[in-house]
């Protein structure tokens, strides 16, 4: 089945600094999806992307649709504290019809030290 | 903000008992959807529901799961014989309609088979 491929696993880092993590596929995807998972809760949607190429914005996050539509980065400006938690991407698997099927990246656990 | 919501949050049962997992999609969306998601591991699909059907499932989804939308507002997965291994966190999720593939999870549920 379709895979998607996270980096970093993880990252530690100081507050004010900026993130960046990205994810890949093998296959095209024709929608790519971050979401951010604090614990014991359920993934939170922070930015969609539905076209190639394109550039989104959400307050501090900003994320990319890759022109080869295998792959997607998320950045996080300013890290403050809550921005802790676990980023997942996401797309849409492949699988015919309109089921849209999320298949999930491992996550990259971000870490912010105040 | 509309939201999915699930009861209970956290659901602890014996080995080989029947439990009922409870969500409520959004109201006006079409297409709702179960995870689940091991500790420490990455969010996985387990069945679609579309128009009073199962759209898909995936090899997770057995003989042992079933899913029933009993009215007009809840959405329900039920486990027929709870093994150790279904320990894990469930949500349930709901999208619009055909076009667009953004889908809005709920809280999870945790469910923990002694």
């Amino acid at each position: 089945g379709q895979q998607l491929n996270q980096s970093p696993q993880s990252m530690f880092i100081q507050e004010g600094e900026d993130v960046s993590m990205n994810c890949t596929s093998s296959s095209i995807f024709n929608t790519w999806l971050w979401y951010k998972q604090d614990p014991g809760e359920g993934p939170v949607l922070l930015i969609a992307l539905y076209k190639a190429g394109e550039l989104t914005s959400n307050g501090r996050l900003t994320a990319q649709f890759g022109i080869t539509r295998k792959d997607s980065f998320l950045n996080i400006s300013a890290s403050i504290p809550s921005d802790v938690g676990i980023y997942f991407c996401a797309g849409p698997a492949n699988s015919g019809g309109s089921n849209y099927k999320l298949t999930f990246g491992k996550g990259t656990l971000l870490t912010v030290n105040p | 903000e509309p939201e999915v919501t699930q009861t209970p949050s956290h659901q602890v049962t014996q080995m080989g008992q029947e439990v009922i997992l409870r969500c409520v999609p959004i109201s006006n969306h079409l297409y709702f959807y179960w995870y689940r998601q091991i500790l420490g591991q990455k969010v996985e699909f387990l069945v679609s529901f579309y128009n009073n059907e199962i759209s898909e499932k995936s090899e997770i989804f057995d003989d042992q799961f079933s899913v029933e939308r009993p009215d007009g507002s809840n959405f329900t997965l039920k486990i027929r014989s709870t093994k150790l291994e279904d320990s894990a966190m469930y949500f349930c999720a709901s999208r619009p309609g055909p076009l667009g593939d953004t889908q809005y999870f709920g809280p999870g549920t945790r469910l923990t088979v002694l």
